[in-house]
């Protein structure tokens, strides 16, 4: 089974500043099985990132992925005030999903 | 417009049985898999399982085999998870997602509000 780790656990930035948010994977991974969601306060999530470094529909183009193989990093340029909020990796494989334990983007 | 709509908020007692439901509209339900999700009172996501609507076909979390059943119903659309006895560590949000498999991406594109659980007795 292959265990996702997040760091850090929460990240205390001002708006404007950059976010960079890691996830490392227990052993490689296929960059297409690599995606990263976005949940706010009292909302289901939203897909953000596919494929490690694809923006879903609608996602600005502040937010980017990168990584392959066991490390993966999700990027907001510019932090936003809707931005700050809770981010997970998701990962596919063997028919199953594993989400990591998430990040918290809080208001510096 | 895409849409998951859940079933609302239930309170139940311990070893009490529950089925909640996801409605899916304005796409063919049975062309995308339903994936359930559980979120517990301030934790992360939780996969638990999908459902292939076309077919029924479900795999489960590991975690999850066994506790909890994930079914459909195609003609209506809408896809079910349900407990047979019910406990208290079950209180959570549980998520349905639309599971999209395309070029080789498999994740969650459009999700429902979510159905909050409370168990206790």
């Amino acid at each position: 089974e292959i265990v996702l780790t997040q760091s850090p656990g929460t990240l205390s930035l001002s708006p404007g500043e950059r976010a960079t948010l890691s996830c490392r994977a227990s052993q490689s991974v296929s960059s297409s099985y690599l995606a990263w969601y976005q949940q706010k306060p009292g909302q289901a999530p939203r897909l953000l990132i596919y494929g490690a470094s694809s923006r879903a529909t609608g996602i600005p183009d502040r937010f980017s992925g990168s990584g392959s193989g066991t490390d993966f990093s999700l990027t907001i340029s510019r932090l936003e005030p809707e931005d700050f909020a809770v981010y997970y990796c998701q990962l596919y494989g063997s028919s199953l999903f594993t989400f990591g334990p998430g990040t918290k983007v809080d208001i510096k | 417009e895409v849409q998951l709509v859940q079933s609302g908020a239930e309170v139940k007692k311990p070893g009490e049985s529950l089925r909640i439901s996801c409605k899916g509209s304005g796409y063919s339900f049975t062309s995308y898999w339903i994936s359930w999700v559980r979120q517990m009172p301030g934790k992360g996501l939780e996969w638990m399982g999908n459902i292939d609507p076309s077919d029924s076909y479900t795999n489960y979390s590991p975690s999850f085999q066994g506790h909890v059943t994930i079914s459909a119903d195609k003609s209506i659309s809408t896809a079910y998870l349900q407990w047979s006895s019910l406990k208290a560590s079950d209180t959570a949000m549980y998520y349905c997602a639309r599971r999209i498999a395309a070029r080789g991406y498999y994740v969650m594109d459009v999700w429902g509000q979510g159905t909050t659980v409370t168990v206790s007795s």
